[in-house]
C-alpha cells in the first residue's frame, strides 16, 4: 500500500503571495491532519479534516484554510503569505481519527523571502 | 492545556552505548503516548506506542513504558547504532479530536 505523498517537497514564495500544498492520504484512511514545523522545533497542529469536514483547529489564523475531497486527499491554503510562515508542513493520514496514531508524509519545505 | 516536556539535546553517544531520552506529559484524560523518530530531510516516522497505563511500546530494539503515576514515557535502547542518529520526538494525543501534541525533539548523534 503507499503511504502519505506530499507535493511539492519544496517551494519558494514571495511574502503576500499565496500557496497551495497537496496531499494524498494512505490508502483506507478518511482522516487528515496538517502541522507545521517550524526549524529546530516540534510539529503544531494546523488543523484536521474528517470525511471532508474540519473537525479540529489549532491556533493558527484564517489564512491558513484547507480542503479534504471525497478520495480524502487534502490540500493546505495559506494566504498574504509572511516570513514566520517558512517550515516545513507535515500532512498526516489516519483511518479512524487519529486513534490508533497518524502516518506521516514526507512534508513540503516552504521558503517565504 | 495538554504538553509534554522532553530532555533537551543533543544526545551524543558512542555506538553500542545505552540510550535513555526522558518525556514528561501534562494531560486531562487517558492520552496514547507516541515515540516519532526523524532522519534528516524527512518527515516523522512512527517509532512506538502506548494506549493506556503500564502498556510498554516496542520497536527495533526501542522501549517506552505508559508511566500514568508519573506521567513519563522515556525512550531506551540497550544498544544504539549509528543508523540511530536522527531527531526524536515524543508525542500524546490530547486536546480533543485525537489532535498530536508533540515535544521539542531531542537531537540524537551516535559515533562510531
Amino acid at each position: 500500500e503507499t503511504g502519505v505523498t506530499q507535493s511539492p517537497t519544496h517551494l519558494i514564495k514571495t511574502r503576500g503571495q499565496q500557496v497551495t500544498l497537496r496531499c494524498s492520504s494512505q490508502s483506507g484512511h478518511n482522516t487528515v491532519s496538517w502541522y507545521q514545523q517550524a526549524l529546530g522545533q516540534g510539529p503544531q497542529f494546523i488543523f484536521q479534516y474528517y470525511r471532508e469536514e474540519e473537525n479540529g483547529r489549532g491556533n493558527f489564523p484564517p489564512r491558513f484554510s484547507g480542503l479534504q475531497f471525497p478520495n480524502y486527499s487534502s490540500e493546505l491554503n495559506v494566504n498574504a503569505l509572511e516570513l514566520d510562515d517558512s517550515a516545513l508542513y507535515l500532512c498526516a493520514s489516519s483511518p479512524n481519527q487519529g486513534n490508533y496514531g497518524y502516518t506521516f508524509g514526507s512534508g513540503t519545505r516552504l521558503t517565504v523571502v | 492545556g495538554d504538553s509534554v516536556t522532553q530532555m533537551e539535546g543533543p544526545v551524543t553517544l558512542s555506538e553500542e552505548a545505552f540510550l535513555t531520552i526522558n518525556c514528561t506529559y501534562t494531560a486531562t484524560g487517558y492520552p496514547s503516548l507516541f515515540w516519532y523518530v526523524q532522519y534528516p530531510g524527512e518527515g516523522l516516522q512512527l517509532l512506538l506506542k502506548a494506549t493506556k497505563a503500564d502498556d510498554k511500546g516496542s520497536n527495533k530494539g526501542f522501549e517506552a513504558t505508559y508511566r500514568k503515576e508519573t506521567t513519563s514515557f522515556h525512550l531506551e535502547k540497550g544498544s544504539v547504532q549509528v543508523s540511530d542518529s536522527a531527531v526524536y520526538f515524543c508525542a500524546l494525543t490530547g486536546g480533543g479530536y485525537n489532535k498530536l501534541i508533540f515535544g521539542a525533539g531531542t537531537r540524537l548523534a551516535v559515533h562510531p
